[in-house]
């Protein structure tokens, strides 16, 4: 079964700092990876995606994500940080593998940045 | 705007009462998701749809929670007697499977239920 994990609830950082959110993954396939970011009382928005191909995904707003199968992880990154970057940052894995199903999400990270 | 919409987006109601949510879904998409969301939680799938079959649904959607989406267009779903519990926003997406499409989710911006 397909499970994520994210590490850190509440993330704090300086803008113009290096933005490191952490998502590991439990996948019986090859996985189908995305972050999603979430502004308040909104839904959500697809940040980047790893299918397959290519390990280390760029995405929109200056964020990227590396996916490391041996590390099971796929943390998402951001050079220096912006004051809108402020939202809630969610890690997800496509269940089943593949372009199937419905995805399972980790329990989010709440990015702050403070000026 | 071509994206995925919701309506109403909030709903307050009285425990016991029934409510329904409407999603619209991008046109062409044919699969249609309903996630529900708690405070602090990442969203929880419940149910999703090809077309107008209901392909699959989670433990999470007891027998008081029924979805449709009837012409394989927008989609409906309904509590039925709602609980406390049951507060919470409800996320639908859509997505295009097939054709190289990596079943990339576009979400609504969600229902928030409040059941006093």
């Amino acid at each position: 079964a397909q499970s994520v994990t994210q590490l850190g609830s509440h993330v704090s950082v300086s803008e113009g700092a290096l933005v490191l959110l952490r998502c590991n993954y439990s996948s019986s396939v090859p996985p189908y990876l995305f972050w999603y970011v979430q502004y308040p009382n909104q839904g959500l928005q697809l940040l980047l995606k790893y299918t397959t191909g290519a390990t280390l995904v760029k995405g929109i707003n200056g964020f990227e994500a590396e996916f490391k199968k041996s590390e099971t992880s796929f943390h998402l990154t951001k050079p220096s940080a912006h004051m809108s970057d402020a939202a809630e940052y969610f890690c997800a894995v496509s269940v089943k593998g593949g372009s199937q199903g419905n995805l399972i999400f980790g329990k989010g990270t709440k990015l702050s940045v403070k000026p | 705007d071509t994206g995925v919409s919701q309506d109403p987006r909030h709903k307050i109601t009285k425990r016991g009462q029934n409510v329904t949510f409407r999603c619209d879904p991008i046109s062409e998409h044919n699969r249609l998701y309903w996630y529900r969301q708690t405070l602090g939680q990442g969203p929880e799938f419940l149910t999703y749809f090809q077309n107008e079959a209901q392909l699959e649904k989670s433990r999470l959607l007891s027998d008081r929670f029924s979805a449709e989406r009837p012409k394989g267009s927008f989609s409906t779903l309904e509590i039925q007697r709602t609980e406390q519990g049951d507060s919470a926003m409800y996320l639908c997406a859509s997505s295009l499977l097939g054709q190289g499409a990596h079943n990339e989710q576009f979400f609504g911006p969600g229902t928030r239920l409040t059941v006093l």
